[in-house]
């Protein structure tokens, strides 16, 4: 079984196209994240979830916006895409605040 | 705020060649460090950690670290490199009480030359 794992995998959308993410930990954690990594393949965190509380918000634009059913899914909603949005998108989670994180393989999106 | 800085964005190595690659943090507080790594398409994969019991850590794969508080440094080390070494190598942090998940360093791509 996959720990954490986020579908789809790839992504290809056009620009003001509203989408989608789903991410989902088999793990038991408490907390989970979303990662976003660009072309120069730099990783910020961009929400985390803990217990169903956001309680990371970094600025990131409101089109972004975490929903989490429940503690095993983190899916993360992208309204009004723009070119500036295609990146690799990496859900994680971990045990808690600031213990390591697992990850989940990524999802590429492109806005074309 | 702490941040993460790893020198050398490219390194190459022989194989069978020590492999060095380099961590510096600046923290207000001790910080959890880890070392993840990042094969093509793939997602990251924890190698090793270091939350303030040994100074020297041992990871999967061979790799090892070694925590310094004088140099501000958790260098990344394995004795002898292999070719499935290659990848993208990122050293990340966190503070420990704090709310911030991981900061991470630019990464460093290894490339092991035959």
């Amino acid at each position: 079984d996959t720990a954490v794992s986020q579908t789809p995998k790839y992504l290809v959308t056009q620009m003001g196209n509203d989408k989608s993410i789903k991410c989902e930990q088999n793990l038991g954690h408490d907390t989970m994240y979303w990662y976003k990594q660009d072309s120069k393949k730099f990783l910020k965190i961009m929400f985390s979830y803990n217990n169903k509380e956001l309680i990371i918000n970094e600025t990131v634009p409101n089109r972004f916006s975490p929903k989490s059913p429940d503690k095993a899914h983190l899916n993360l909603h992208i309204n009004s895409l723009e070119l500036g949005d295609s990146a690799v998108y990496f859900c994680a989670s971990s045990l808690g605040l600031n213990t390591e994180a697992f990850f989940g393989q990524g999802t590429r999106l492109t806005v074309v | 705020a702490q941040s993460v800085t790893q020198l050398g964005s490219h390194v190459s190595v022989s194989e069978g060649a020590l492999v060095l690659l380099r961590c510096n943090y600046s923290s207000s507080v001790p910080p959890y460090l880890f070392w993840y790594v990042q094969y093509p398409n793939q997602g990251l994969q924890l190698l090793l950690k270091y939350t303030s019991a040994a100074t020297l850590v041992k990871g999967i794969n061979g790799f090892e670290a070694e925590f310094k508080k004088s140099e501000t440094s958790f260098h990344l080390t394995k004795p002898s490199a292999h070719m499935s070494d290659a990848a993208e190598y990122f050293c990340a942090a966190t503070e420990g009480g704090g709310a911030d998940g991981l900061t991470f360093g630019k990464g460093t791509h290894l490339i092991i030359q035959p």
